[in-house]
């Protein structure tokens, strides 16, 4: 079964802390991406990747980290200095053609 | 730089009416542009793209070059058509960047 998930679907963080949402494809796509997604601005980008041991900052990097380290993963840890963490997360993977695939997304709530 | 803009956030339209999604963009070199949808508690997935010049349960989007847009439209508007429709813009360097999206809702 092909396709690209994320996981955990929510996710509650205290204030401080840092936390890491996974994003896994098996369709061998070289492009990942990590989006966010708030009521009213649409998507925006945080971070993309296109090859392994290669990611380059969106338009939102800013409390963001990411690795690359196979071509399958594409974590992303929102650290304690993001202001504003609580939001939808989506991530995405492309082949060249670039027609990306969606996951599910993760809802990440700071409590 | 690339950018995408959808003007209206969103968008109501009466069943049976024509629907018309605005896009625009800013690219210097040859753009790739795409559809993507999103209805209620599903995936963002792509409905359409440019280079394939398909019309998908009955949209069609046309490039415009001179007025950089690339406008969704559908003539007869569907209930089911209500969702967020999001347009992007490829720069062929496996970069995809969005507009912030327009919420249609068909009413019944």
């Amino acid at each position: 079964d092909g396709g690209i998930t994320q996981s955990p679907k929510y996710l509650f963080r205290k204030e401080g802390q840092n936390v890491t949402l996974s994003c896994e494809q098996n369709l061998n796509h070289d492009a990942m991406y990590w989006y966010r997604q708030d009521p009213g601005q649409g998507l925006r980008l945080i971070y993309y990747s296109q090859i392994v041991n290669d990611f380059q900052k969106g338009d939102i990097a800013e409390g963001y980290s990411v690795s690359r380290e196979k071509k399958e993963s594409f974590p992303l840890t929102v650290t304690s200095a993001q202001k504003n963490p609580t939001a939808f997360y989506l991530c995405a993977s492309s082949t060249q053609g670039l027609e990306a695939f969606f996951g599910q997304g993760t809802r990440l709530t700071v409590v | 730089a690339q950018r995408v803009t959808q003007p209206e956030k969103l968008l109501s339209v009466f069943k049976g009416a024509p629907v018309e999604l605005k896009c625009n963009y800013s690219y210097s070199g040859s753009p790739e542009l795409f559809w993507y949808v999103q209805y209620s508690r599903q995936r963002l997935q792509l409905l359409l793209r440019h280079i394939s010049r398909e019309s998908i349960k009955g949209f069609t989007a046309d490039l415009n070059k001179g007025e950089t847009s690339f406008h969704l439209k559908k003539p007869f508007a569907q209930e089911e058509d209500s969702a967020m429709y999001y347009c992007a813009l490829g720069n062929g360097a496996n970069n995809l960047f969005f507009g912030t999206g327009t919420r249609l809702t068909v009413i019944p």
